[in-house]
C-alpha cells in the first residue's frame, strides 16, 4: 500500500501568516495515463471533508486562490498564502493513483 | 448542485449487519465512480470501497468479505452491506464521488457506526 507521510501534525500559525503542509508518498504517485491523483481535502471541525486541490496543483471550484497545491513524483505540498480564521481544521492529502486509495494522517491548522 | 445523503447508520452489536444508504441528487449517481470512506472517531480517513461506472467494485483489506458496495440506479441511490461488523468498523462512514476519475470531489456529510455490546 502507498503511505502518505503528512509533516507537520500541527501547525500553530498566525492569522494573515502563510502556512505550509508537506505529503511524501512511498512510491510515485504518477498514474500509467499520466495523471497525479494527490489531492488535498479540508475537514473544518464537526464538517465532513471537501475538496480544494487535486491532481496536485488545480483549484477546485469555489476555492479561494490563497490556497495552491505543488510538487511532483512523490513530494508534494499544501500552501495557504495568508491564513485566515476560516482555515482552521484538519488537513488531509490523500492518493487515488493506485489501490488502495490511502490518506495521510491529517494536518491539524490552528491560529495562535 | 450536487448532494449527497447518507442514512443507516446506528448502533449495532458486534457480529451484526447494517446496511449504509446515499442518496444522490443534482447529477446521476451510475455517471460516475461512487466510493466509501470511513472514520473512526479522532482518527484520520480511511478508504473502504469503491463502484465503477461499469459495476465493477474494489474494496479494502479490512473489510473484504464482509462489506459490499452496490447501487440502484432507478433510486439514484449507493449503497453498503455491512455483515459481520466488528468493534473497529466503528465510525462516520462518508459517500463521495469521482466527479472525474482520481479525485473525490463530493462528500456527503456523514453517518455514524456504533458496534458495541
Amino acid at each position: 500500500d502507498i503511505v502518505l507521510t503528512q509533516t507537520p501534525l500541527s501547525s500553530p500559525v498566525t492569522l494573515g501568516q502563510p502556512a505550509s503542509i508537506s505529503c511524501r508518498s512511498s512510491q510515485s504517485l504518477v498514474h500509467s495515463d499520466g495523471n497525479t491523483y494527490l489531492s488535498w481535502l479540508q475537514q473544518r471541525p464537526g464538517q465532513p471533508p471537501r475538496l480544494l486541490i487535486y491532481k496536485t496543483s488545480i483549484r477546485f471550484s469555489g476555492v479561494p486562490d490563497r490556497f495552491s497545491g505543488s510538487g511532483a513524483g512523490t513530494d508534494f505540498t499544501l500552501q495557504i498564502s495568508r491564513v485566515e480564521a476560516e482555515d482552521v481544521g484538519v488537513y488531509h492529502c490523500t492518493q487515488l493513483t493506485q489501490f488502495p486509495y490511502t490518506f495521510g494522517q491529517g494536518t491539524k491548522l490552528e491560529i495562535k | 448542485e450536487v448532494q449527497l445523503l447518507e442514512s443507516g447508520g446506528g448502533l449495532v452489536q458486534p457480529g451484526g449487519s447494517l446496511r449504509l444508504s446515499c442518496a444522490a441528487s443534482g447529477f446521476t449517481l451510475s455517471s460516475y465512480a461512487m466510493n466509501w470512506v470511513r472514520q473512526a472517531p479522532g482518527k484520520g480517513l480511511e478508504w473502504v470501497s469503491v463502484i465503477s461506472v461499469r459495476g465493477g467494485t474494489r474494496d479494502a483489506d479490512s473489510v473484504k468479505g464482509r462489506f459490499t458496495i452496490s447501487r440502484d440506479n432507478s433510486k439514484n441511490t449507493l449503497y453498503l452491506q455491512m455483515n459481520n461488523l466488528r468493534a473497529e468498523d466503528t465510525a462516520v462512514y462518508f459517500c463521495a464521488t469521482e466527479a472525474e476519475p482520481g479525485t473525490l470531489f463530493y462528500w456527503g456529510q456523514g453517518t455514524l457506526v456504533t458496534v458495541s455490546s
